[in-house]
């Protein structure tokens, strides 16, 4: 079955600095890689995705990239400010797509 | 749309007791999950319906766990009898495809078994 790490656990940056997490997944079949933003006392929340037929996708300041080839992903948040605060999660469908296999989580942290 | 609704949003109960958590997904959404989520195991998925019928139940720990969806509105998921394991947060989230697309997450049900 599918299984995704993710890393760093926690994440301090500078306000202003970029941000860079990074997750890698095991099932070549995968073709579907979300990232949700869990602020504190809510659910996650879609932040972006990115589908297997391209490399890289931007949303304003948030941008993911995947390398099929080595099976990683990356988001990347550049001009970070304090409102991005919070625990990032990649994921990968297994199987039929139903059930994504979750990262542990980065808790990222902006310095003011 | 209000968003997946789920209460209550704090329980507090004694070991042995029954809880029953409950959700009502977005209007139009097909698909149902039940998650797990603590420091430890991270998030897990519990049970999966879809169009009111559950199809993957193989993340319900044990039999103290069960789940329905009566309706397209409405989903319970009842712990009897609790657990001081079972101490988590469970959140209920809906989707309006069967096996791909963007899950919308309730702000979920923080239960403690004391």
């Amino acid at each position: 079955g599918e299984n995704v790490e993710q890393h760093p656990s926690t994440l301090s940056v500078q306000e202003g600095d970029s941000a860079v997490i990074k997750c890698t997944y095991s099932d070549s079949a995968s073709n579907y890689f979300p990232w949700y933003k869990q602020e504190l006392g809510k659910g996650p929340q879609l932040i972006i995705d990115i589908r297997s037929n391209v490399g890289e996708k931007k949303d304003q300041r948030i941008a993911v990239t995947l390398n099929k080839t080595a099976k990683h992903f990356s988001l990347h948040i550049t001009e970070t400010q304090p409102e991005d605060s919070a625990v990032y999660f990649c994921a990968a469908p297994q199987g039929s797509n139903y059930q994504l296999i979750w990262g542990a989580g980065t808790k990222l942290i902006i310095k003011p | 749309d209000a968003g997946v609704i789920q209460s209550p949003r704090h329980e507090v109960t004694e070991m042995g007791q029954e809880v029953t958590l409950r959700c009502k997904p977005i209007s139009g959404h097909n698909s149902l999950f039940w998650y797990r989520q603590t420091m430890m195991r991270g998030l897990e998925l519990l049970i999966y319906f879809n169009n009111n019928v559950p199809i993957d139940d193989s993340g319900m720990p044990e039999d103290r766990f069960s789940a329905k969806m009566p309706n397209a509105s409405f989903s319970t998921l009842k712990i009897q009898p609790s657990e001081p394991r079972d101490s988590a947060v469970y959140f209920c989230a809906s989707r309006q495809g069967a096996n791909t697309g963007e899950l919308f997450f309730g702000e979920g049900s923080r239960l403690t078994v004391l």
